[in-house]
C-alpha cells in the first residue's frame, strides 16, 4: 500500500516549457487535490476532483490544467511555465472532501 | 470564500511546557476543521480534526477546541517534546453541497527547546 505517489520529486524548467506532474493513489479514495506550498503562504488549492469525472478550480488555478484520468490518477499540467510557478506541489487524496487528506511526498519545481 | 487566519507564525517553548496555536475563520458555514503537522522536508499529516457539532476533542497530548460563535478554533499541545517541533497548519471547510475549498492557514513553526 503505497498511499499517494507523485512524480517527479524534483524538476527544473525553463520559462515557457510545459510539463505534467503525475499523481496516483491506491486507497480507493474518491477525492483528489493539487496544492502548492510557498514560504509563508501555507497550502493553497490549485484544482480538485471531488469524484471521478469531475474537476473544479481552487484558489489559484491560473496557469494550470488538470485531468482526472481515472479514480486512481490525477495529473497537473503547466502549459507554459513561469517563474511565479516555482513552488513545492503536493497531491492529496481523501475518501470524501471532509475526511482526512493523505498527501504525496511533494514535487519541488523551479522555473528559471 | 473562506479566509483562515493563524497565530502565531512562530512559537518557541521549553520542553514540557504547553503550546497553543489559534485560528479564526470567516465563513460561518464551515463545519470541518482539521490540523496538519509538517516536519521539515516532509509531507503534511493530519494530527487531529473537529467537526462543528462538538466543542472539544482530545487525543493524548493534543486537543482542539472550537468556538462557533466567535469563529475560532485552537490547537493545544501539552507536555511538549522535541519531536513536536514542526510547522502546524489549521484548515477549514464546508462539507455540504457546492464548491469545495479546504482553506489552510499560513502555518505556525513550533520549536521545542530541550
Amino acid at each position: 500500500n503505497a498511499g499517494v505517489t507523485q512524480t517527479p520529486k524534483f524538476q527544473v524548467l525553463k520559462t515557457g516549457q510545459s510539463m505534467t506532474l503525475q499523481c496516483a493513489q491506491d486507497m480507493n479514495h474518491n477525492s483528489m487535490y493539487w496544492y502548492r506550498q510557498d514560504p509563508g503562504m501555507g497550502l493553497r488549492l490549485i484544482y480538485y476532483s471531488a469524484s471521478e469525472g469531475t474537476t473544479d478550480k481552487g484558489e489559484v488555478p491560473n496557469g494550470y490544467n488538470v485531468s482526472r484520468l481515472n479514480k486512481r490518477e490525477f495529473s497537473l499540467r503547466l502549459e507554459s511555465a513561469a517563474p511565479s510557478q516555482t513552488s513545492v506541489y503536493f497531491c492529496a487524496s481523501s475518501v470524501w472532501r471532509d475526511t482526512e487528506a493523505f498527501f504525496g511526498q511533494g514535487t519541488r519545481l523551479t522555473v528559471v | 470564500g473562506e479566509n483562515v487566519e493563524q497565530h502565531p507564525s512562530t512559537l518557541s517553548v521549553q520542553e514540557g511546557d504547553s503550546a497553543v496555536i489559534k485560528c479564526t475563520y470567516s465563513d460561518s458555514a464551515s463545519n470541518y476543521f482539521p490540523w496538519y503537522k509538517q516536519e521539515l522536508g516532509k509531507r503534511p499529516q493530519l494530527i487531529i480534526d473537529i467537526r462543528s457539532n462538538v466543542g472539544e476533542k482530545k487525543d493524548q497530548r493534543i486537543a482542539v477546541t472550537l468556538n462557533k460563535t466567535a469563529k475560532h478554533f485552537s490547537l493545544h499541545i501539552t507536555e511538549t517534546q522535541p519531536e513536536d517541533s514542526a510547522v502546524y497548519f489549521c484548515a477549514a471547510t464546508y462539507s455540504g453541497a457546492g464548491s469545495y475549498q479546504l482553506t489552510f492557514g499560513k502555518g505556525t513553526k513550533l520549536s521545542v527547546i530541550p
